[in-house]
């Protein structure tokens, strides 16, 4: 079965960098779009990013364009988020989810149970 | 992109009906069909209930539907149970190749 696994997040300083991983297993990785959805303590859901099968094609949310980037090892099963200058805005916990499709049209079929970044000083 | 419109709450006692609806604009679900729903319980991860505007994922209770007109997508959940209390979020493919989801609706089970 489809298995996401996020890691990564911490307890961070502001203007710091961090990267947030997700391991993918239970289906064919390099297949497939991947994306990230964050959510903030006690608020909704934001998408924050989307990448294509093979990595070609990235597309951001306006709050991140800039900050963030996504990648992905497709000979690893890894999907990545590098996030740079980070904010006490950025704080939330950080899910990764499954496309549906190989480009930015893939919606969000499958997601991990998330890791929790807190941006403080 | 601004975020989709839904209602902050909605409530029904056990056995009745609740829509949910969920306004955005032309860019995003009035122009695709790649709109979605997604029902997530405290602490847990968001679960896909509706895709494609209407379409149930395998698994997915039948008291669930889900429509669209105009710029506006709707979920309707019929003889609501206990278990639905939950809050539920729209979502949209737009016209940037982004997504944009809707603020969430707290749905409360009396």
């Amino acid at each position: 079965q489809v298995q996401l696994v996020e890691s990564g997040g911490d307890v961070v300083q502001p203007g710091t960098s961090l990267r947030l991983s997700c391991a993918a297993s239970g289906f064919t990785f390099r297949s497939y779009g991947m994306h990230w959805v964050r959510q903030a303590p006690g608020k909704g859901l934001e998408w924050v990013a989307v990448i294509s099968f093979d990595g070609r094609n990235q597309y951001f949310a306006d709050s991140v364009k800039g900050r963030f980037t996504i990648s992905r090892d497709n000979s690893k099963n890894t999907l990545y988020l590098q996030i740079n200058g980070l904010r006490a805005e950025d704080t939330a916990v950080y899910y990764c989810a499954k496309a549906h499709y190989y480009d930015s049209r893939g919606y969000f079929e499958y997601w991990g149970q998330g890791t929790l970044l807190t941006v403080s000083s | 992109q601004s975020a989709l419109t839904q209602p902050a709450s909605v409530s029904g006692s056990p056995g009745q009906s609740i829509t949910i609806s969920c306004t955005g604009t032309s860019s995003d679900i009035g122009g695709y069909n790649h709109v979605c729903w997604f029902q997530q319980h405290p602490g847990k991860a968001p679960k896909l209930m509706i895709y494609d505007v209407s379409q149930r994922p395998s698994g997915v209770s039948t008291r669930l539907s889900a429509s669209k007109s105009g710029n506006t997508a709707s979920l309707t959940i019929s003889g609501l149970q206990a278990e639905d209390e939950a809050d539920y979020y729209c979502t949209s493919f737009t016209s940037g190749s982004t997504w944009v989801f809707g603020g969430g609706t707290k749905l409360t089970v009396l």
